[in-house]
């Protein structure tokens, strides 16, 4: 089975500030995708970003990017100028491509400080 | 577009009791998926569905049975609630592939349920 860990449960930074998230995954696939979600205290899951694991090029949306080390099986997600908004629970995800099965990590509350 | 709509949003179940989550969507997606989110933990898959029809077990399928018989609707059930059963549970649906780009999943809002 795949696992995704996230060893960073709480963090916190500064409006404004730049914050990066940890990501870490185990699979022996070599076709697969990586996602970050946000789930703001509204409970709905967003997808953020995502990045398929044939491309090198790492994925950005706006003020958020990630840096996708496929060797390291590491993917985290930068989001640069922090607003209020980005507090929220963020899940790192994987998926094998062809499979239906999405495996999130446990999580990482962020905060960001007026 | 209303998009996934899951109804309830809270219920409070006793142990031994039966209930039906229900979950709809509008975006006439083929696949439909029920994940399960516990305290602190992420989402884990229940069931999910590739159309109509078609059902098919996730990572935590135990206690739970689902139906697929129209592209709209997948409604999960418990027929006998336990307290390990307490969660949060999710539905989502997607579209199939395109050009073999994989497709994202769209998250309903979640159902509360607390089984004392």
């Amino acid at each position: 089975a795949q696992t995704v860990t996230q060893s960073q449960p709480e963090m916190s930074v500064q409006e404004a500030e730049t914050v990066t998230l940890s990501c870490t995954y185990d699979t022996s696939e070599n076709n697969y995708y990586l996602f970050w979600y946000k789930q703001p205290p509204s409970r709905q899951m967003i997808l953020v970003i995502r990045q398929e694991a044939y491309k090198q090029q790492n994925a950005t949306e706006n003020r958020f990017s990630v840096n996708f080390q496929k060797a390291a099986k590491s993917f985290s997600l930068k989001i640069s100028d922090s607003q209020l908004g980005d507090t929220a629970m963020y899940f790192c995800a994987f998926m094998k491509q062809g499979a239906n099965n999405l495996f999130f990590g446990t999580g990482t509350r962020l905060t960001i400080i007026p | 577009n209303a998009g996934v709509t899951q109804t309830p949003k809270f219920r409070i179940l006793k142990i031994g009791q039966s209930m039906t989550l229900q979950c709809t969507q509008d975006m006439n997606h083929n696949y439909m998926y029920w994940y399960r989110q516990d305290p602190g933990m992420g989402l884990k898959l229940i069931y999910y569905s590739v159309g109509a029809g078609i059902t098919d077990k996730g990572e935590v399928p135990n206690g739970y049975n689902v139906s697929r018989s129209t592209t709209e609707d997948f409604p999960l059930r418990l027929e006998l609630a336990a307290p390990s059963q307490t969660s949060v549970y999710f539905c989502a649906s997607r579209n199939r592939d395109r050009r073999n780009r994989y497709q994202p999943q769209h998250f309903g809002d979640g159902t509360r349920l607390s089984i004392l």
